[in-house]
């Protein structure tokens, strides 16, 4: 199985910096690779997919980067609405899809 | 609109079973890769289960040792996930996630576009 490993597992930021999300893959996932926001008790949003495609809807502030083994989720100016989990999600194959996710908080 | 309401969830004794329901609305159900995604209370997403859009490609996680069996009846607009045996550590909230169009009845992996709200299966005794 692939395994998706992100960082960092919490960070703590205010309105308006730049934060950057860390997913790395096991092994080569080419640009399959997907990210979700989750709020607490909410159905996770699609973000990201295909690695740096937005998805419709989706701020502009968000963009993701990254192909084989390493991609990053960047959001250039955190907003309130910001403050949630982030998950990564490889779709090379069905198995081990999700990372374990990064809680962004409010510094 | 794209909907999917998950229903069946509930209190289940260990060993016992259930069946949870996503009813989907807003698009051609038969066209699109089904999928089941669960979250234990307070940890992360766990992809449990796919199933093709004519149901010739069906995929468990391998951790679920065949417990689980996920199907789907396009007449009704609906998917379903059947799970036996159940275990203290089933518990959690079951999503119902559709995948993004992958043009037929596709064997690849997709990621998730519509997500429902999700169904909480407790199993105490």
């Amino acid at each position: 199985d692939i395994q998706m490993t992100q960082s960092p597992s919490t960070l703590s930021a205010s309105v308006g910096d730049r934060v950057t999300i860390t997913c790395r893959a096991s092994q080569s996932i080419s640009s399959w690779l997907a990210w979700y926001q989750q709020k607490p008790g909410k159905a996770p949003k699609l973000l990201i997919y295909k690695a740096s495609s937005l998805e419709s809807g989706v701020p502009s502030r968000f963009s993701g980067s990254g192909s084989g083994t390493e991609f990053t989720l960047t959001i250039s100016s955190l907003q309130p609405d910001d403050f949630a989990t982030y998950y990564c999600q490889q779709y090379n194959t069905y198995a081990g899809t999700f990372g374990q996710g990064t809680k962004v908080g409010i510094k | 609109e794209v909907q999917l309401v998950e229903s069946g969830g509930g209190l289940v004794k260990p060993g016992g079973s259930l069946r949870l329901s996503c009813a989907a609305s807003g698009f051609t159900f038969s066209s699109y890769s089904m999928n089941w995604v669960r979250q234990a209370p307070g940890k992360g997403l766990e992809w449990v289960s796919s199933i093709s859009s004519s149901s010739s490609y069906i995929y468990y996680a391998d951790s679920l040792q065949g417990r689980f069996t996920i199907s789907r009846d396009n007449a009704k607009n609906s998917l379903y996930l059947q799970v036996i045996s159940l275990r203290a550590e089933d518990t959690a909230v079951y999503y119902c996630a559709r995948a993004a169009y992958c043009g037929g009845d596709c064997y690849s992996a997709e990621y998730f576009q519509h997500w429902g709200q999700g169904t909480l299966v407790t199993v105490s005794s």
